[in-house]
């Protein structure tokens, strides 16, 4: 069966200070995957997917950046961290059938805040 | 453009009492459509999905949803809700790759 690991699970970091998140994905091949952010009251915003290694697009303009450097892998990254970077980071995976209806399964997410 | 609504932010049920959570979506096309619940600092587990065929559609723990084109709706339903259901509920409608969600509702669950 597949499984999808996030680390870390929570994670403290002061202002102007680098990021990096880190998604795994195990038993399937070739996954779309995805970085979304939950910010309180506001539900689930896609920030980057990516359908293949070294393919990667940005849904909204911010400070984060992500890279998928293996298949299953997938990183997301920021050079200096901002307050409005904390929030609940959340990396979910789906088959490639190319069926709009791919379900897409989450991992458990990383809390982020910045201080 | 697409977009999802759950008009209530929160809502309070005693356990044992049914329960309707709201999900209007506006898409141009026959939509593919998710209800997920997420308990406190976790992740999202899907509930079930509607792509098409019978409108009504089972999920875990009890949960179904009833897609209305008519009323642009896919409502979630319990008839009889559990201490354990107490989570957000997100509704989301899916454009090619990318899911868009609701804002969530909040479901406390009264002993």
């Amino acid at each position: 069966s597949q499984t999808i690991h996030q680390w870390p699970a929570t994670l403290v970091q002061p202002v102007g200070s680098p990021l990096s998140l880190e998604c795994t994905v195990e038993g399937t091949s070739n996954p779309n995957l995805y970085w979304y952010r939950q910010a309180a009251g506001r539900g689930l915003q896609l920030l980057f997917y990516s359908v293949g290694i070294g393919q990667i697009s940005s849904e909204v303009p911010q400070n984060l950046s992500a890279s998928r450097p293996q298949d299953r892998q997938f990183i997301l990254s920021s050079k200096k961290l901002l307050l409005s970077d904390s929030g609940f980071y959340l990396c979910a995976w789906s088959g490639t059938s190319g069926g709009a209806g791919d379900t897409q399964y989450f991992g458990p997410g990383t809390r982020l805040t910045v201080l | 453009a697409q977009s999802v609504t759950q008009p209530d932010i929160h809502i309070t049920v005693s356990e044992g009492a049914s329960l309707e959570l709201r999900c209007n979506y506006s898409y141009g096309a026959t939509p593919y459509l998710f209800w997920y619940v997420q308990s406190p600092g976790q992740g999202l587990q899907l509930l079930l999905k509607y792509f098409s065929g019978d409108t009504l559609v089972q999920g875990i723990k009890g949960f179904e949803a009833e897609f209305k084109r008519s009323q642009s709706s896919f409502n979630l339903r319990k008839p009889s809700v559990h201490w354990s259901d107490a989570a957000e509920y997100f509704c989301a409608v899916v454009r090619t790759y990318k899911y868009i969600f609701g804002t969530g509702t909040r479901l406390k669950v009264l002993a």
